[in-house]
């Protein structure tokens, strides 16, 4: 069983348009974040949630906006997409318990958005 | 959290030791040393972390200098598979930054037939 998944796997859109792109996790995890690599491949971190909770929000336009419906999901939701959105998200997953060995993050095979 | 600095690219012959340096000379004592790898259109994998001793499990192998200024990546026996780039993070796991990867350029390792 794939420990994060995210769908869509590819993303091809137009400039305007809305788009959501869900992330799951069957680890048990309560820490999820969204990540973006962009075409010079850096990546960054977007958000974090832990249960629920927002606690990480790096300087991301407001178009951009996370929500995790419980700990297993968190889902990123795009308003009015411009071209500069293109790049590779990538959804990551880790655990605030115990030792900081668990602290490492497992990532998913990442989304390929294409804006148009 | 620190920064540090990575060659841009290696190559390593496959069944050899691949040696990754990374200097992370402005590090703090309660940040740790994080390596990840990201092969080609995958998500990043986690290797290895530490503190201050060196550390070994079963992918790799991690020296961290007594100063802790540097550290290096050991993959004791290549092979093709592991082609790919490393990130060396430094990483604050307390506060309201815990959890954060920050990463670099990383390093480009090529493992060569």
């Amino acid at each position: 069983d794939t420990a994060v998944s995210q769908t869509p796997k590819y993303l091809v859109t137009q400039m305007g348009n809305d788009k959501s792109i869900k992330c799951e996790q069957n680890l048990g995890h309560d820490t999820m974040y969204w990540y973006k690599q962009d075409s010079k491949k850096f990546l960054k971190i977007m958000f974090s949630y832990n249960n629920k909770e927002l606690i990480i929000n790096e300087t991301v336009p407001n178009r951009f906006s996370p929500k995790s419906p419980d700990k297993a999901h968190l889902n990123l939701h795009i308003n009015s997409l411009e071209l500069g959105d293109s790049a590779v998200y990538f959804c990551a997953s880790s655990s605030r318990r115990g030792r900081e060995a668990a602290y490492e993050q497992y990532f998913g095979p990442g989304t390929r958005l294409t804006v148009t | 959290d620190a920064k540090t600095t990575q060659p841009t690219s290696m190559d390593c012959a496959e069944g050899r030791a691949a040696n990754l340096p990374c200097n992370h000379s402005t590090i703090s004592g309660n940040e740790y040393v994080y390596w990840y790898r990201q092969i080609h259109s995958q998500g990043p994998q986690y290797i290895i972390h530490g503190l201050k001793n060196n550390e070994t499990n079963e992918m790799a192998s991690l020296i961290i200098t007594e100063d802790r200024k540097s550290s290096t990546l050991i993959l004791p026996h290549a092979t093709l598979r592991d082609t790919a780039v490393y990130y060396c993070i430094v990483r604050y796991l307390r506060g309201t930054s815990y959890g954060k990867l920050t990463f670099g350029q990383g390093t480009i390792l090529t493992v060569h037939p």
